[in-house]
């Protein structure tokens, strides 16, 4: 079956660093994408990765290890405008298509 | 651009009567999602269009839903006859192809009291 798991809450501190992890066991793997949403918002496009390693932009870097199912999302210099919901997603397929798989996302709460 | 444009952006309806909500995709994009979240189960696909044709209508839930894009700018979503249990914010996203990321509609608010 088709399982994408990441913590359901973090808390931390303005100015800090935090890493939201992400596994997942899908059939077949087609990239891995990381959304930001905002209370009473839709999902924002933040990353992708398709080959291991780590892509940075800005403040947010992802990582992806496809040997291991496993990506992380890691933000620096934290601001209060990045409490939000972090969304990890598989697509899956290898066909045509994008259908990607959602994880149930990670609460993050930045605090002063 | 406009983005995603969804409507209503929230309904309130009664156990039993017909929803329908609305998609205008964003101008050239090939593909679009409708996605439903909830708190217990997050996001979820409900369908997907490929040029205006459905590929993948495995996450509708049952009969009571159904899907239609007449043409590359405008998809409906229908629920009838609708149930409480259908109360959940509902997304429409589109992407320009295969392996982009998807942009994302403000979604509809739906409640079925």
């Amino acid at each position: 079956g088709q399982n994408i798991d990441q913590p359901t809450e973090m808390t931390a501190t303005e100015g800090a660093i935090v890493q939201i992890n992400c596994t997942y066991q899908t059939s077949g793997f087609n990239g891995l994408f990381w959304y930001q949403q905002h209370a009473g918002e839709a999902p924002t496009f933040l990353s992708y990765n398709v080959l291991d390693g780590l892509e940075e932009k800005g403040r947010f870097s992802s990582f992806l290890s496809r040997s291991k199912g496993y990506s992380y999302l890691l933000l620096k210099e934290l601001q209060m405008k990045d409490s939000a919901s972090y969304l990890c997603a598989v697509a899956p397929n290898t066909a045509a298509g994008t259908a990607l798989i959602f994880g149930k996302g990670t609460t993050l709460s930045v605090s002063s | 651009d406009a983005g995603v444009i969804q409507s209503p952006r929230h309904e309130v309806t009664e156990m039993g009567q017909e929803v329908t909500l609305r998609c205008k995709p964003i101008s050239g994009h090939d593909y679009l999602f409708w996605y439903r979240q909830t708190m217990m189960r997050g996001l979820e696909l409900l369908i997907y269009f490929n040029n205006n044709v459905p590929i993948d209508d495995s996450g509708m839930p049952e009969d009571r839903f159904s899907a239609k894009m007449p043409n590359a700018s405008f998809s409906t979503l229908k629920i009838q006859p609708s149930e409480p249990r259908d109360s959940a914010v509902y997304f429409c996203a589109s992407s320009p192809g295969d392996r982009y990321e998807q942009y994302f509609g403000p979604g509809t608010r739906l409640t079925v009291t």
